[in-house]
């Protein structure tokens, strides 16, 4: 267990529906990153929460949105789903504000084990 | 204990070398992803490997799966330093449900 908590694992869900993913970040960890990943496409970097307020955005479409609440878990939501949007959405987090990069599974940067989400 | 290893833990070599990071997993592999973070950016993917056997080369960068070793190999080639920063792999591991893994990162130096 990383302490980064994804939930649900799978989610399986028809086109145009809506959905909340929700991340509970490891304890003492202030920063909260969203991530998706496709087969095709690596890992994309959504967006990143420090401590209540969005700090960097990436490659998020209008169609998702993020907050991070005031006990720091986060959530990310998706609607008007496509079946494009099915992918692995991972989690991560950090103590600091670090920056939206990977710093290594020993510096303080860790993966929750992902929600996958299948659209149908 | 991590699902996946990888070795070194950090590297340090002369432009112009050839390197080598591993990464090991304990359970049967499922799809191999490899990236590469620079310093202070965000991840970039380099290549993902599906079938065992599987190579893939971009650039100076190899890739190779060994689905029976349930290991896959990251071969540089006359590095320079632009190679440097944290490789990493990530991997899809099937226990009782789908379960996606990260390494544990290989962070390279490359003195020019």
């Amino acid at each position: 267990d990383s302490g980064v908590t994804q939930t649900p694992k799978h989610l399986i869900t028809a086109t145009g529906q809506r959905v909340t993913l929700r991340c509970s970040p490891r304890s003492g960890d202030l920063s909260v990153y969203w991530y998706q990943q496709s087969l095709d496409q690596g890992l994309q970097f959504l967006i990143q929460y420090y401590n209540g307020e969005e700090r960097a955005k990436g490659n998020i479409l209008e169609r998702f949105s993020a907050q991070q609440f005031p006990d720091l878990h986060s959530e990310l939501n998706l609607s008007s789903l496509e079946l494009g949007d099915s992918a692995l959405y991972f989690c991560a987090s950090s103590e600091g504000v670090g920056d939206r990069g990977f710093k290594g599974f020993n510096y303080g940067y860790t993966f929750g084990s992902g929600t996958r989400l299948t659209v149908v | 204990s991590q699902e996946l290893e990888q070795s070194p833990q950090s590297l340090i070599v002369q432009e112009g070398k050839n390197l080598t990071i591993n990464c090991t997993s304990s359970k049967t592999l499922y799809g191999l992803y490899w990236y590469k973070q620079k310093y202070g950016e965000g991840l970039i993917f380099l290549m993902m490997l599906q079938k065992g056997g599987e190579e893939k080369s971009h650039e100076k960068i190899t890739a190779k799966l060994d689905e029976k070793k349930q290991q896959s190999s990251l071969h540089i080639t006359a590095s320079q330093p632009s190679h440097a920063g944290i490789y990493l792999c990530g991997a899809d591991i099937r226990k009782t449900g789908n379960q996606f893994y990260f390494g544990t990162g290989t962070s390279l130096t490359v003195i020019p």
